[in-house]
């Protein structure tokens, strides 16, 4: 699985829209991008994936650049809440998704300021 | 959506000690589950894939006779940690697809371990 790069902190304003950023340059044509987040003494939390459009849900927003080689998670409003380390992660995801596993990588702790 | 669910959540054991740790699949089935640790501020480490009704594989590095996991049914998969040591104290986390789902892969809430 492609490796990937993101910074290690960022802080945010509470309210303001928090956009963190994770280069992929070495990824390949069928690899999805996914982003878990994980708040303090907790599991990993699923946020959003893609592959080469961009996706929102509930949570979040994907924008992938169109090389591929780079993209930025927005979460719309931040809230206090939101402050955990975030994981960009790079992998196929084949048909048998159940038994391939994730490598984290050291994410970006994103701290949110009231 | 898809819930894996940990016991105990926090354990506190003396050296020398084992201590299972179970990790269950709510309302899904999942033949693989992956046990992970996790050091005071650093990133999630794979310690093994688990495997309902065949071995785990344990990654490079992690004893398999240390941590022993099985996996007897498709919701449960139990990690043993053998005769702990206080360099064993960690964080550890299971997760699980649920393949009829969303096809994420999900994690449970982590179980923290702390030898004395």
């Amino acid at each position: 699985d492609a490796k990937t790069t993101q910074p290690t902190s960022m802080d945010c304003a509470e309210g303001r829209a928090a956009n963190l950023p994770c280069n992929h340059s070495t990824i390949s044509g069928n690899e999805y991008v996914y982003w878990y987040r994980q708040i303090h003494s907790q599991g990993p939390q699923y946020i959003i994936h893609g592959l080469k459009n961009n996706e929102t849900n509930e949570m979040a927003s994907l924008i992938i650049t169109e090389d591929r080689k780079s993209s930025t998670l927005i979460l719309p409003h931040a809230t206090l809440r939101d402050t955990a380390v975030y994981y960009c992660i790079v992998r196929v995801d084949r048909s048998n998704f159940g038994n391939e596993k994730l490598t984290f990588g050291t994410g970006t702790r994103l701290t949110i300021i009231p | 959506g898809a819930v894996v669910s940990q016991h105990p959540s926090w354990v506190i054991c003396k050296s020398g000690t084992s201590v299972k740790i179970e990790c269950r699949s709510l309302d899904f089935q999942a033949t693989t589950m992956f046990w992970y640790r996790q050091f005071p501020k650093q990133s999630l480490m794979l310690m093994a894939t688990s495997n309902e009704g065949s071995k785990a594989t344990y990654e490079q590095g992690v004893e398999k006779d240390k941590f022993l996991i099985n996996h007897a049914s498709l919701t449960l998969s139990t990690l043993t940690v053998t005769s702990a040591h206080p360099e064993d104290s960690s964080f550890y986390i299971c997760s699980a697809t649920d393949l009829s789902g969303a096809n994420v892969l999900t994690f449970g809430a982590g179980s923290r371990l702390t030898v004395l």
